[in-house]
């Protein structure tokens, strides 16, 4: 396997609750991004890392924070949940950004916020 | 505002024949297109890309056309497999520098027995 995880799998959550999602990976790459998986939106990004404590805000960033301390993980946090952020979150590496450079992506979170 | 649309939600092909999945784009600064393939349950994998120098790529089954006029790729599969059902991800990278990716809304793919 491409040495990235996701946890937890499957996660139901209350309202209001703060939730936060982990990415480990293996591979030693510097880029790590968040993505969240809707009918009819696709894959949209919510935030990106560039190395250790270097983070930036994607298209949907409103409503999460993230963190990396250490090159192999990056934390997605939901600092209040809410019904509109029920949905699959995806996490993604890749070596560099450089054009040619895919990304790896883990299995997926599916959060159910009732 | 969606800048990389497939239009098509699914798409149901009878195995054996070809399989032919579209992407638009409103950009004209993408540099780089991929497609990546998703099965249920698991994260999406690179199946194949094009630089925006190109107009073809092909891989085995697999080839990818561009046509920069008209703001357009496709993905064609021959022959098709009841394997390939998954979801397709058109995706493009932009030239501002930043690299990241901006995908598609997906399609569907059901490959018929």
């Amino acid at each position: 396997d491409a040495g990235i995880t996701q946890s937890p799998r499957h996660k139901v959550t209350e309202t209001g609750t703060p939730v936060t999602l982990r990415c480990h990976q293996t591979e030693n790459h510097r880029y790590m991004y968040w993505y969240r998986q809707d009918p009819g939106h696709g894959l949209r990004l919510i935030h990106y890392s560039y190395g250790v404590k270097d983070t930036d805000k994607g298209e949907v960033s409103d409503g999460y924070s993230v963190s990396r301390s250490k090159t192999e993980d990056f934390l997605l946090t939901l600092e209040s949940a809410t019904s509109s952020q029920t949905s699959v979150y995806f996490c993604a590496i890749s070596e560099s950004m450089g054009l040619g450079y895919g990304y790896t992506f883990g299995s997926g979170t599916r959060l159910t916020v009732v | 505002d969606q800048q990389v649309k497939q239009n098509s939600p699914s798409l149901s092909v009878q195995e054996g024949r070809i399989s032919i999945l579209n992407c638009d784009y409103t950009n004209s600064m993408f540099d780089y297109f991929l497609w990546y393939k998703k099965y249920p349950a698991e994260g999406p994998t690179f199946l194949i890309s094009i630089s925006s120098i190109k107009d073809k790529n092909e891989d085995g089954r697999f080839t990818v056309f561009l046509n920069k006029s008209a703001k357009h790729l496709s993905l064609h599969i021959v022959p098709s497999q009841p394997g390939d059902s998954a979801v397709y991800f058109c995706a493009a990278i932009p030239t501002s520098g930043t690299y990241k990716y901006i995908f598609g809304t997906g399609t569907r793919l059901k490959v018929l027995a």
